[in-house]
């Protein structure tokens, strides 16, 4: 499809085992967004890529979240030592803007994950 | 640290009747402003998104933007039930800043 796709759609794990989310961004998009969204709760910003630039991690919640983006498309959220807090929907999201540009942003359908 | 604002809500309106969802921002340099739509166990969509000052319409929904007051809103006109949504103000800056959301307003249109 020509949306932006995430993967697994739904995740169970038991707590302390790692987690890798996966997100493949609308093509030609050059910037790519990771949230969380807790139950009943808003989005909270965890990374941002734009082009080649380095990362804003500055919403990362603590050392075991970490974030790649290979080739400038296709970006991976791995989680190590999951808890139960970690339990929320991963939503990635791209947008077309370059670096000084404006850009609409446009949501995956998340990858829910469960920590038991 | 920018911060965006909204009312949780719960707003309800009666079918035919008109929305207004409002949101507040902090940062002065602010450029860019959008609005989401997010159904229950579903990701955000965008419904609009205005970068000036004054009014945008766009079928039943106009967003307002204020600058000065820092201040932009959204008037749903002849709600309908399948309008009843969390909607999500965000708001971003220039030169590569992040997109901030509102902690969302949950609107109930009661037929």
């Amino acid at each position: 499809g020509a949306g932006v796709s995430q993967s697994p759609s739904n995740k169970v794990t038991e707590k302390g085992k790692d987690v890798e989310l996966r997100c493949d961004p609308i093509s030609g998009h050059t910037a790519l967004y990771w949230y969380r969204q807790s139950l009943g709760q808003g989005l909270e910003f965890l990374i941002y890529f734009q082009g080649n630039s380095a990362p804003d991690k500055s919403g990362l919640p603590s050392d075991r979240f970490s974030a790649e983006r290979t080739g400038g498309s296709v970006s991976t959220l791995t989680i190590q030592r999951t808890q139960q807090e970690d339990s929320a929907v991963y939503l990635c999201a791209s947008s077309p803007a370059s670096f000084r540009d404006i850009g609409e942003l446009f949501f995956g359908e998340g990858s829910r994950l469960t920590v038991l | 640290q920018k911060e965006v604002e909204q009312n949780s809500g719960p707003l309800s309106v009666p079918e035919g009747a008109i929305a207004s969802l409002n949101c507040t921002y902090s940062d002065r340099v602010s450029q860019s402003f959008f609005w989401y739509r997010q159904y229950s166990g579903k990701s955000p969509e965008l419904i609009m998104s205005i970068y000036s000052n004054g009014d945008k319409e766009d079928g039943r929904f106009t967003a307002q933007l204020n600058k000065a007051s820092q201040y932009v809103s959204l008037l749903i006109r002849d709600s309908q039930p399948s309008d009843s949504a969390t909607y999500l103000c965000a708001v971003k800056g220039n030169y590569g800043q992040n997109f901030v959301f509102g902690p969302g307003t949950r609107l109930s249109v009661l037929p």
